[in-house]
């Protein structure tokens, strides 16, 4: 069974720094999509942002970046000139090309220090 | 307009009773989900239907039952609820299969 792995439990940056979130997950198969969803305290999840993995460009949404690698099967999201608006909860998820069942790992708590 | 919505959004009952949970999406999406976020914010997906026909069924008690009355709608009922059955439960849609999943607000479902 596919899994992902999110190593960071909490994170925390300073407003309009950097942060890197990481993410690695397995699999064998060689169809599947990757994703990160934010689940800010309104406890809404949000899609961030989505790679499919036969791109081989990393996928990019205004500050939002990945660092897609596929043969060390990690997937870590870039949060670049972080708002406050930005702390939340942030999951990263692996979804195998042809199923419906996305798999998430536990989360990673990014807090942002004005 | 809201892409998924979930009605109620805060559901506190005792053990024991039956409640239901309604899910509907104005996407025109073909799948529907129900996962469940437990206690340490892990998601699990419970279920999923595909025009109408359930598709994935997850380890989950058969107190748990979905239901697809069309594809727009996908409601979660559950029998005898149990202390362990608290959590945030969350309807999600998809355009179809292999394509990213749209949430809904969440039902924070307390059993006292």
């Amino acid at each position: 069974a596919q899994t992902v792995t999110q190593s960071q439990p909490e994170m925390s940056v300073q407003e309009a720094e950097t942060v890197t979130l990481s993410c690695t997950y397995d699999t064998s198969e060689s169809d599947y999509y990757l994703f990160w969803y934010k689940q800010p305290p309104s406890r809404q999840m949000i899609l961030v942002i989505r790679q499919e993995a036969y791109k081989q460009q990393n996928a990019t949404e205004n500050r939002f970046s990945v660092n897609f690698q596929k043969a060390a099967k990690s997937f870590s999201l870039k949060i670049s000139d972080s708002q406050l608006g930005d702390a939340a909860m942030y999951f990263c998820a692996y979804l195998q090309g042809g199923s419906e069942k996305l798999v998430f790992g536990k989360g990673t708590k990014l807090t942002v220090n004005p | 307009d809201t892409a998924v919505s979930q009605t109620p959004k805060y559901l506190v009952t005792q053990m024991g009773n039956d409640k239901s949970i309604k899910c509907e999406q104005n996407l025109g999406h073909d799948t529907m989900y129900w996962y469940k976020q437990d206690s340490k914010k892990f998601l699990k997906i419970m279920f999923s239907y595909n025009n109408k026909e359930l598709i994935i069924n997850e380890t989950v008690p058969n107190r748990f039952s979905p239901k697809s009355p069309d594809k727009a709608h996908l409601n979660l009922h559950i029998n005898s609820l149990e202390l362990g059955d608290s959590a945030v439960y969350f309807c999600a849609s998809s355009q179809n299969i292999a394509y990213e999943q749209y949430f809904g607000p969440g039902t924070r479902l307390t059993v006292t």
